[in-house]
């Protein structure tokens, strides 16, 4: 089982651009949730998704949205970047409702 | 809305010192409660975790944390430290839906020699 994987790892964008990570949950998980972590903070909840649909939403901005495919797997998609939108992205998977949830090791957004 | 409170976000202990991580939650609802640990550069990966039941809970590597529902903390002991520990914890509340989690700032924990 190769658990939650994230791609790409890191990525250099510019103000105003757009950008797509993505995720592929671990086996058997039918649950993403995506998290903004920047530097020497904790992981901030952008949204959750399940059955292909968005959840539950954090205080992220429409900028920020997401889409779940029949697999499981997931995007995050950020339009018009700010600098401030530079951080760890953090995918987690997990089945539904109050359980573990298996992180992935993060793509690396860097806005200049 | 849910909110967590980590106290002290450095925390430095001496190699087999006992290790106390402090957190502090606040829910409308009752709580699930987690710790999750960050090594340099990696993800997030679970300690433990209170739902119901018993509220001392044992993870994994000694750790333990206990719920006190009177003194709204879910703080995280471990008898005594070792180098490996040294990382960056964090303390998250969860909906009893599991539909968002909120994490707190985290702690680092240093270990010396």
């Amino acid at each position: 089982d190769a658990g939650v994987t994230q791609s790409p790892t890191h990525l250099i964008k510019t103000r105003g651009q757009q950008v797509t990570l993505r995720c592929s949950p671990k086996s058997g998980h039918d649950t993403v949730s995506w998290y903004q972590q920047a530097l020497g903070q904790g992981p901030q909840f952008i949204f959750q998704y399940y059955e292909e649909e968005e959840r539950q939403r954090g205080n992220f901005p429409d900028r920020f949205s997401g889409h779940q495919f029949p697999n499981y797997s997931s995007e995050l998609n950020v339009n018009a970047l700010l600098l401030g939108d530079s951080a760890l992205y953090l995918c987690a998977s997990s089945l539904r409702g109050p359980n573990e949830q298996f992180f992935g090791p993060g793509t690396r957004l860097t806005v200049l | 809305a849910q909110s967590v409170t980590q106290l002290g976000s450095h925390v430095s202990v001496s190699e087999g010192a006992l290790v106390l991580l402090r957190c502090n939650y606040s829910s409308s609802v009752p709580p699930y409660l987690f710790w999750y640990v960050q090594y340099p550069n990696q993800g997030l990966q679970l300690l433990l975790k209170y739902t119901t039941g018993a509220t001392l809970v044992k993870g994994i590597n000694g750790f333990e944390a206990e719920f006190k529902k009177s003194e709204t903390s879910f703080h995280l002991t471990k008898p005594s430290a070792h180098m490996s520990d040294a990382a960056e914890y964090f303390c998250a509340v969860s909906d009893t839906g599991g539909f968002k989690t909120i994490f707190g700032a985290g702690t680092r924990l240093f270990v010396k020699a």
